[in-house]
């Protein structure tokens, strides 16, 4: 089946310093979603890639799409503690099932 | 609605009686899907809708567990004789469209607890 795979699995990180969560799959990806989910909440549509390496801010946040549409990442710089929460991304695939694959997440503490 | 609503939001049964959890997505909205969560964990594809059909099912465990939609709109999802190993929280979410043109909403989930 179908499988994304997202490192690291756990990040601990001070406050101010930067992060970054990387998303892999081993067959071309039709779209990617990043999605935010805090502690004890549901996931939150963060936002969607489509181009081949196109790159997306929203404010501290950098997505990425790789060239080949396999791979991407979620760089947060000078991280908060409001940052606190598990990022996951999710594909789609170019043939196959019409479903949302969720990656693995990544747990980012921001410690103050 | 605003969101996308889940029913009921906590739910314990005993092991071995059937259960059944509700959503109700965003109004307009055509895609539906339903994963389930273990603690600490990531989000397990169950099922896929698209309108009133379900076009893939492979993610559900067992043929214990069934879901229907009906109207395009509401969708339950069906456990018999549950299990401890069916104790999850079950999130359902909807998006406009499918082939990922859009983001897809969550509900709150329902937190079942099989005991």
């Amino acid at each position: 089946g179908q499988q994304v795979m997202q490192i690291p699995q756990y990040q601990h990180v001070q406050e101010g310093e930067d992060f970054t969560t990387y998303c892999n799959s081993s067959t071309t990806l039709s779209n990617i979603q990043w999605y935010k989910q805090r502690p004890g909440g549901h996931p939150v549509f963060l936002i969607q890639l489509v181009k081949s390496g196109e790159v997306k801010k929203q404010k501290r946040l950098t997505f990425q799409f790789g060239e080949a549409k396999k791979n991407s990442s979620l760089h947060i710089t000078a991280t908060q503690t409001t940052d606190v929460g598990t990022y996951f991304c999710a594909a789609y695939y170019q043939t196959g099932a019409n479903n949302l694959f969720f990656g693995t997440g990544t747990r980012l503490t921001v410690i103050p | 609605g605003a969101g996308v609503s889940q029913s009921p939001s906590n739910k314990v049964t005993e092991k071995g009686k059937d259960v059944e959890l509700r959503c109700d997505p965003i109004s307009g909205h055509t895609a539906l899907y339903w994963y389930r969560q273990s603690l600490g964990q990531g989000l397990e594809f169950l099922i896929y809708f698209q309108g009133n059909s379900a076009p893939d099912k492979s993610g559900l465990p067992s043929d214990r567990f069934s879901a229907e939609r009906t109207g395009g709109s509401v969708s339950t999802l069906t456990i018999q004789r549950t299990q401890q190993e069916d104790s999850a929280v079950y999130l359902c979410a909807s998006s406009l469209a499918h082939l990922g043109q859009q983001g897809a909403f969550f509900g709150q989930g329902t937190r079942l607890t099989v005991v």
